[in-house]
């Protein structure tokens, strides 16, 4: 599976959007995208994943570039409830097991 | 919603203890795994099953064996428990990859302490 890199940290207002980059320059084109975060002491929380197009849903929305080497998480309102650690995970459809690298600790303040 | 419920948030053992660490899901779901994560070490895959009575070993699997006699339940066994088995375990299920690129959902975790 390919390697993700990510900001180690980021802080954002309560209210606004967040938008959580990664690269994934080495991903291969069978590869998905996902993304989860881990709210402290709790399992980790899927959020959304893509291929190659745009992916939305109620709890964020996943931006891909075209030639798929980076995306963004956007999270539209955070809320103090945002505040954990988001992983951006590029795996093959057809993988068994997901790696979790560093992540950013996203902070939403008020 | 997915609900991957695991039987116990926190535990605590004596070394050489047999534990036994059960997970269920109620998505009908054919794969189940059960995960470490620890500081430093992110997350390292024990065991995973597609089907019931079928598991797989992950990357660590030594000192670990499971058992999966019901589509729904998934249950992860420390034969002989020991103080480096202390950690956060997670069980997680998803659909079959055969449905696309289903994504795995997670339970709340086992905090165990091996003492």
């Amino acid at each position: 599976d390919a390697k993700t890199t990510q900001p180690p940290s980021m802080d954002c207002a309560e209210g606004r959007a967040a938008n959580l980059p990664c690269n994934h320059s080495t991903i291969s084109g069978n590869e998905y995208v996902y993304w989860y975060r881990q709210i402290h002491s709790q399992g980790p929380q899927y959020i959304i994943h893509g291929l190659k197009n745009n992916e939305t849903n109620e709890m964020a929305s996943l931006i891909i570039t075209e030639d798929r080497k980076s995306s963004t998480l956007i999270l539209p309102h955070a809320t103090l409830r945002d505040t954990a650690v988001y992983y951006c995970i590029v795996k093959w459809a057809a993988g068994n097991k997901l790696t979790f690298g560093g992540g950013t600790r996203v902070l939403v303040k008020p | 919603d997915v609900k991957v419920t695991q039987s116990s948030r926190y535990l605590v053992k004596r070394t050489g203890e047999k534990v036994f660490l059960e997970c269920v899901q109620d998505m009908d779901h054919e794969n189940m795994f059960w995960y470490r994560q620890d500081p430093g070490l992110g997350l390292r895959l024990i065991y995973f099953s597609y089907d019931v009575k079928m598991k797989e070993k992950g990357d660590i699997p030594e000192g670990y064996s499971v058992s999966r006699e019901k589509k729904e339940r998934f249950s992860l066994i420390l034969e002989s428990a020991s103080t480096n088995q202390t950690s956060m375990y997670l069980c997680a299920s998803s659909l079959s990859e055969g449905r696309s690129s289903q994504p795995q959902h997670f339970g709340d975790g086992t905090r165990l302490s091996i003492l």
